[in-house]
């Protein structure tokens, strides 16, 4: 069975950089050509696709976070993780990664991690 | 800015049958934006139905169904049951970007 489990700080400085690790268990993040997703939902809202990257590096964002945003795979560690830059209070949510993403099933997803932008 | 649409909220019986839509800004919702359909429930993690408009996966119960309705993607809960109420969102894909809907509140009354 898949899992992918969301790491990092839960409070971050407005300005600065939030950063989060998605590690996957029970699967090769490298096996069988998977994208592999970052997804947020602020607070009481919906949910909002933040990016995908392929097992190979390459990497889609949402075109409204693409100056801030970085995605990166670690195949050795069978990790991937999100990177968004010059946050605000606006970048308060529970962020979420998952498998698949483009034209891909989304099917397995982590259970969420909460990062809060505050001073 | 592509901007995709669902019904804020529906009400369904027990036993009934009730149909979510999804509708793109940019023009009819074909197989080409390989509709997804998601449920969430509070404080959960969405949990995957639909891929590639009509596809389930392999915890998708038959209840569940995708297809494609008069240009929008459309997910029908056939013998709705108390647990499926739920939020429930759509996700279309647009060459690149992808785009989830503002979601559809499911009572079940």
């Amino acid at each position: 069975q898949l899992q992918l489990q969301e790491s990092g700080p839960g409070l971050v400085k407005p300005s600065e950089t939030l950063s989060l690790t998605c590690t996957v268990s029970g699967g090769s993040i490298s096996s069988n050509s998977y994208y592999w997703g970052w997804i947020r939902q602020p607070p009481g809202k919906g949910l909002e696709w933040i990016g995908s990257i392929y097992y190979s590096g390459s990497t889609y964002y949402n075109p409204s976070l693409k100056s801030r945003v970085t995605i990166s795979v670690d195949t050795s560690k069978n990790q991937f993780s999100l990177k968004l830059s010059s946050v605000t209070a606006a970048d308060t949510a529970v962020y979420y990664c998952a498998r698949g993403g483009q034209w891909e099933p989304v099917d397995y997803w982590g259970q969420g991690t909460l990062v809060t932008v505050s001073s | 800015q592509t901007v995709v649409t669902q019904e804020p909220s529906l009400t369904v019986s027990p036993g009934g049958t009730v149909t979510l839509t999804c509708a793109s800004s940019t023009g009819a919702v074909t197989s080409g934006y390989y509709p997804n359909w998601f449920q969430q429930k509070p404080g959960q993690a969405p949990r995957a139905l639909i891929y590639s408009t009509s596809n389930k996966h392999s915890w998708t119960p038959d209840r569940f169904s995708g297809s494609l309705l008069g240009g929008k993607a459309a997910l029908t809960l056939s013998g709705v049951q108390p647990e499926d109420e739920a939020e429930y969102y759509c996700l279309l894909y647009y060459g690149g970007t992808q785009v989830f809907g503002g979601g559809t509140k499911l009572t079940v009354l």
